[in-house]
């Protein structure tokens, strides 16, 4: 079983649409989740945190379920430049390395 | 604030040639540093990472090696490169329990 696993889409919606990638991992030790941003030949860049509670910044609402090893983000009002690969992030036991998902990728049409 | 500096942007190399990309991080002391590679339409790979000065742990062998000489310091080497170590090089740092901040990437292209 792979350690991060996400649908590679593309997922393509019209602008304004409400989109929601999920994520499967498989240590159940992990302690810290994460979402990134990946544009097209450019670094990875940190969307948001991930937590237990939830949480949400503006359009992305992302969530969190220990028991299913499941993590989603949902984006609400897509906008043309949300268009990117989405990558899920996710620490090993404990605070170790971060092991990266292959990315979701999402294209915002007109 | 914190910033990280990756060089060269961009580098074609031949088969058999040696490798240096070198890393940097400012505005912080005893950063975690992390080498990844992304070759073209796969996920990010951990090639190495450091919690500190002269510590290096691999996560994959192969013929790339790294090595921290300064606190802030990260260099990739390799003595010959071989085609399938052409791909997109990320260095990155992060503090303890943080998600990492990535450099702008090297893209090598071995031919």
């Amino acid at each position: 079983r792979k350690e991060v696993e996400q649908d590679p889409g593309p997922f393509n919606v019209p602008e304004g649409a409400t989109v929601a990638f999920n994520c499967t991992y498989s240590n159940s030790a992990s302690q810290s989740f994460f979402w990134y941003r990946q544009d097209c030949r450019k670094e990875p860049k940190l969307l948001m945190s991930v937590y237990s509670s939830g949480n949400e910044d503006g359009r992305f609402t992302a969530q969190l379920n220990r028991a299913s090893q499941y993590i989603s983000l949902l984006i609400r009002d897509s906008k043309l430049s949300d268009s990117a690969t989405y990558l899920c992030v996710v620490s090993g036991g404990g605070y170790s390395t971060l092991t990266f998902g292959k990315g979701t990728m999402l294209l915002v049409s007109p | 604030s914190q910033t990280i500096h990756q060089w060269p942007a961009t580098l074609v190399q031949p088969v058999g040639s040696p490798l240096s990309l070198e890393c940097t991080v400012e505005g912080t002391s005893n950063p975690n540093l992390y080498w990844y590679r992304q070759a073209a339409g796969r996920g990010l790979q951990l090639l190495f990472y450091s919690v500190g000065i002269g510590q290096i742990s691999s996560e994959v062998p192969q013929n790339l090696s790294a090595s921290r000489p300064q606190d802030r310091q990260f260099i990739l080497s390799s003595k010959k490169l071989l085609l399938s170590d052409s791909g997109f090089y990320l260095c990155a740092w992060s503090g303890s329990g943080e998600g990492y901040t990535f450099g702008s990437g090297t893209r090598l292209t071995v031919v």
